[in-house]
């Protein structure tokens, strides 16, 4: 069984274009991420969950619109996709707390064209 | 947040101990030491988790000094598979961010 699962994969679109991206974990946490892997590496943070509370909003176009419809889920919506979003989007998990050990799903990687 | 500052990368060969420190002079009196290991095309994975002194699992030892300002990851006997991008964590849990990572390049 996948701790932390996100699908699709390999997303490829069309500038414009609405995506969604699905995460779901089975382990319990009440903690869910959301980071974005550029071309360069760089692990970026966009969006923390803590019991379908938003806990951390980075600067992130307001285009990116994550919804957690509860603990176990939180989806990452993307409107009006631009060439500049194309990077590799990971979902991650964590049970909240001073040691907050997270895990990390194998990442979806977009693709706008 | 307690800044890290690591190495951008290293070389090893097969069968060697690497040991990647990183800096954290900020570091504050409720933060962990948290060490990830990522892949290529795969998401970091947890390594281990330190407070201080020293702690050893079945992958990895960490080693932190008395003023917890740095701590070293000690890999010991890297194969070719330990390739990957090594990345250090300070914090207390409510905000963790990801630095730029250590690159291990494992030669044969």
């Amino acid at each position: 069984d996948t701790a932390v699962s996100q699908t699709p994969k390999y997303l490829v679109t069309q500038m414009g274009n609405d995506k969604s991206i699905k995460c779901e974990q089975n382990l319990g946490h009440d903690t869910m991420y959301w980071y974005k892997q550029d071309s360069k590496k760089f692990l970026k943070i966009m969006f923390s969950y803590n019991n379908k509370e938003l806990i951390i909003n980075e600067t992130v176009p307001n285009r990116f619109s994550p919804k957690s419809p509860d603990k176990a889920h939180l989806n990452l919506h993307i409107n009006s996709l631009e060439l500049g979003d194309s990077a590799v989007y990971f979902c991650a998990s964590s049970q909240q707390g001073a040691k907050n050990i997270q895990y990390f799903g194998a990442g979806t990687r977009l693709s706008v064209l | 947040l307690a800044k890290t500052t690591q190495p951008i990368s290293m070389d090893s060969y097969e069968g060697q101990e690497v040991n990647i420190t990183c800096s954290h002079n900020n570091i504050a009196t409720n933060d962990y030491i948290t060490w990830y290991q990522q892949f290529p095309s795969q998401g970091p994975r947890f390594i281990i988790q330190g407070y201080k002194t020293k702690v050893t699992n079945e992958v990895a030892s960490l080693f932190i000094p008395a003023d917890r300002k740095s701590s070293t990851l000690s890999l010991p006997r890297v194969s070719l598979s330990d390739t990957a991008v090594y990345y250090c964590l300070v914090g207390d849990g409510n905000d963790m961010r990801f630095g730029a990572g250590t690159r291990l390049t494992v030669k044969p």
